[in-house]
Parts: structure tokens; sequence; C-alpha cells
């Protein structure tokens, strides 16, 4: 149980293109989904948290109108890259948790998507 | 402010050994979750185990265990028997009641040699 997909798994786009990225909750109801961003032999740098139903809340320093971010479903989210530059390549995760109490619940992880901007 | 801090970035062990991972947590709450999380070369992060900082004994994973110590605000992962498929980026996360939000460390790249 509690298995989270991303699609695509691989993505180069040309610079000035958006990419839009799914994150899926495929046996559980996810009520709040997070969006990472990893840079190589580095931590997880968490960029946002998105709840269905309402607006994304974005950690200090990301840009909003770049990374947009859709949590249409219990289900589903969206990130999208807009205007995407060779510094926006990275490996970009999410993770999904069930509940709404706050009371330490676990983070269950996509398998995450490469983007290459050229 | 929070902080979670990983000491070893890497280390190696001989398969069928035991291993011990570090992580130390700074936080003036008192109600908290801790996590191991595991990152293989496939790079999919895998739930290695759980802690609620209210319960005194130690959580227990099949061949992964913690020696959490509150007082010393420590999180310790050791793996026992350890095997080639443990390889992979170990990070410690933690998260506090009221917020869903995880603070990672800078994670452990473990190598089990053969």
């Amino acid at each position: 149980g509690a298995v989270v997909s991303q699609h695509p798994s691989w993505v180069i786009c040309k610079s000035g293109t958006s990419v839009k990225i799914e994150c899926r909750s495929l046996d559980f109801q996810a009520t709040t989904m997070f969006w990472y961003r990893q840079f190589p032999k580095q931590s997880l740098m968490l960029m946002a948290t998105s709840n269905e139903g309402s607006k994304a809340t974005y950690e200090q320093g990301v840009e909003k109108d770049k990374f947009l971010i859709n949590h249409a479903s219990l289900t589903l989210s969206t990130l999208t890259v807009t205007s995407a530059h060779p510094e926006d390549s990275s490996f970009y995760i999410c993770s999904a948790s069930v509940g709404t109490s706050g009371e330490g619940e676990t983070q269950y992880f996509g398998p995450g998507t490469r983007l290459l901007v050229l | 402010a929070q902080t979670v801090t990983q000491s070893q970035p890497e280390m190696s062990v001989q398969e069928a050994e035991t291993v011990t991972l570090s992580c130390t947590y700074d936080t003036s709450e008192s109600n908290y979750y801790l996590f191991w999380y595991k990152q293989p070369p496939s790079r999919q992060m895998i739930l290695v185990i759980r802690q609620e900082a209210y319960k005194q004994q130690n959580a227990t994973e099949n061949r992964f265990s913690v020696n959490f110590q509150k007082a010393a605000k420590s999180f310790s992962l050791k793996i026992s028997d350890s095997q080639l498929g443990d390889t992979a980026m170990y990070f410690c996360a933690f998260t506090t009641s009221g917020t869903y939000k995880y603070i990672f460390g800078t994670g452990t790249r473990l190598k089990v040699l053969a």
C-alpha cells in the first residue's frame, strides 16, 4: 500500500517551454502533497506544500509564478515549471501523506522526475 | 530553529556486519516524530523506520532498529546483517506536532561491501 507515482520519470525540454509533472497517490487519498527539489548528492529541498482544493504554500525563495502547483483532487497534484531555463534542471520529487491532524503523518514518496532543460 | 544533523557523509560496511548511522536534532518542542528514509541508486525514497517522541521504546523493523535518546536529541539507525541492497543514501527526518513539513538531514551515503 501507500504507492505514489510520478509522470514523466524523465523529461528533456527546450529553454522557454513549460513542463508539467504529475504526482498521483495510487491506493490512498492524500490530504497533503509536497514537492521537493534535489540537486546531485544533496538533500531534499522542500518547494511547496499543497492541500486538495486550496492554494499551495510555497517555501521562502521559491517563485510561485515559475513553479505552479495544482492539487485538483485527493489523488493528483501537478507541478508546472513555466518558461523553463537550464538552471531549473534538477530532480523533482513529490510526496503524499494521509491525515489532517499534523501528528507526524508519514510521507510516501514518488520515484522522482529528472528534468533537463537545454 | 529546528535542525537535523547527520555528521557522517559516507560510511561503508562489510556484508553481514552491523553499522550505525548517527542523527542528532535540535528542537524545543516536546511532541515530534522522527524518520529514517533510504534513497537507493534508483532515487526512490523509501521509509525505513518511524519513531514517535512520546514513545520510550525504540522502533524496530526487521534488521533496522533505532537508538532514540530523547534527552541527548539523538536518533541513530542500526542496520544488522547488512546486505548489498542496503547500499543507499540514508536521510534522517524530523517533524513536529501540528506541522506537516519534514526537516531533512544532509544524508549519509552507505556502501555495503561484498
